[in-house]
Formats: C-alpha cells, structure tokens, sequence
C-alpha cells in the first residue's frame, strides 16, 4: 500500500518552517525521505528505522511515530534550495521494496 | 564514486519500436529496482533485483516490458512494442543490502522516454 504524504503542497517565505507528514495503513519498518528537484533524480535525505531515534540533516529533521504509524519531515528556516518535491518511502519490514507516497511539493519564496 | 549511471538520459521513439533502457549500479551493490514516475501515478516500482535474480516483477505493467540483470554491474528495461502510455521518466536504483542495517536505495538521473 502507497504511503500518503500531506500536504500535497505548501508555499513558504525564506525563513518560514514546514512540516510534511507521511502516514501509512501498515505498520512500517522504516521511512526513507527524498528530495526532487524538477528534471533530476530524488535525492536520498534521511532513513528512520523502527525504534530509532528522530534524524537530523542540517536544519531538516523528521521523526517516527511508530504506534501512529507516521513519519514527519520538518524543514526549519527554509532556504530558497529546499524547493523541490519531498518524498516518503516506506518499507513494512527489513527485505521489503520501498513503496513511495504521492509527494509534497515545497515552493521557498525570497 | 560514481553513482547510479542510466542510458540513455532522453529517448523519442515512435509507436510500437522496441525501446531498451540501460542501466549500471554502484559498484558493490547488490540489490537494483527499476522504477517509473509519472504525474498521474507517480513513482511506481517496476522490478526489483537481488544478486542479479528478480525477485519481484509485480509491478512491471505487462508482457510488452521485461527486464534483465544478466551481472552485478549491468541491467536493462525493455518495452517491446512501445506505446504512447509508456512515455515517463524510468529511473534506476541500487542499494547495498536494501533493507539491512538502515541501507536505502540511490537514484539514478533518470531516462526520459517519449513515445509518439
């Protein structure tokens, strides 16, 4: 089952944070966020693994709700550079394939 | 290290040609998926290789597409015959024991396919 991401777009001033959520029906093994800029590859952010700890990368962090069976990526004082399409992936155990959400699309304005 | 390296990047190509996607991992990698994205339905996981056998082809559309890993350094994506419906951006993917010891997948740059 696809993970579903909200929102399915946000628009943001330079400076503002966001919060995108990926949720799934299934209880998850782990969450994998990537970022997509138009015309490129998604590029890996950050994996969360059951029973792991909350991850950070510069001012992007995410946390993992294992009994909500949710993850969320929050992007704190947001840069021109983090636009792009925001991207979960979910497994629901170690040998699973990574199943994407729809995406979240994230507009920095200066 | 060079990373994930599909060919070719960009293809235009009539209706019911034979299309063939190329696709090399990162060295030392041993699992491979292939993946299409479209706006309607995404990025939608097509094949998954594990040491080079597939292991789960449920997500390849129909008979018309198929895939081989014929070593651990080389796959490809065929679709014979192509139809418009097939026009997406497929993308490659590896990982190192994906799944294991929090190891994620890595994106290739993509083959854009325009069939008209």
């Amino acid at each position: 089952q696809q993970p579903v991401q909200s929102p399915q777009a946000v628009i943001l001033r330079e400076g503002e944070d966001a919060v995108i959520n990926c949720s799934s029906s299934k209880a998850l093994y782990s969450v994998h966020w990537y970022r997509q800029k138009h015309g490129e590859a998604p590029v890996f952010l950050m994996i969360l693994l059951k029973g792991g700890e909350q991850k950070g990368h510069e001012k992007i962090s995410a946390s993992f709700n294992e009994k909500k069976q949710q993850s969320s990526l929050y992007l704190t004082a947001s840069q021109l550079s983090y636009s792009g399409t925001y991207f979960c992936g979910t497994a629901y155990n170690a040998g699973n394939m990574l199943t994407f959400g729809g995406g979240t699309r994230l507009m920095v304005k200066p | 290290d060079a990373g994930v390296i599909q060919s070719p990047r960009h293809e235009v190509t009539e209706m019911g040609q034979e299309v063939t996607l190329r696709c090399k991992p990162i060295s030392g990698h041993n699992s491979l998926f292939w993946y299409r994205q479209t706006m309607m339905r995404g990025l939608e996981l097509l094949i998954y290789f594990n040491n080079n056998v597939p292991i789960d082809d449920s997500g390849m559309p129909e008979d018309r597409f198929s895939a081989k890993m014929p070593n651990a350094s080389f796959s490809t994506l065929k679709i014979q015959p192509s139809e418009p419906r097939d026009s997406a951006v497929y993308f490659c993917a590896s990982s190192l024991a994906f799944g294991y010891s929090g190891n994620t997948i890595y994106f290739g740059e993509g083959s854009w396919l325009t069939v008209v």
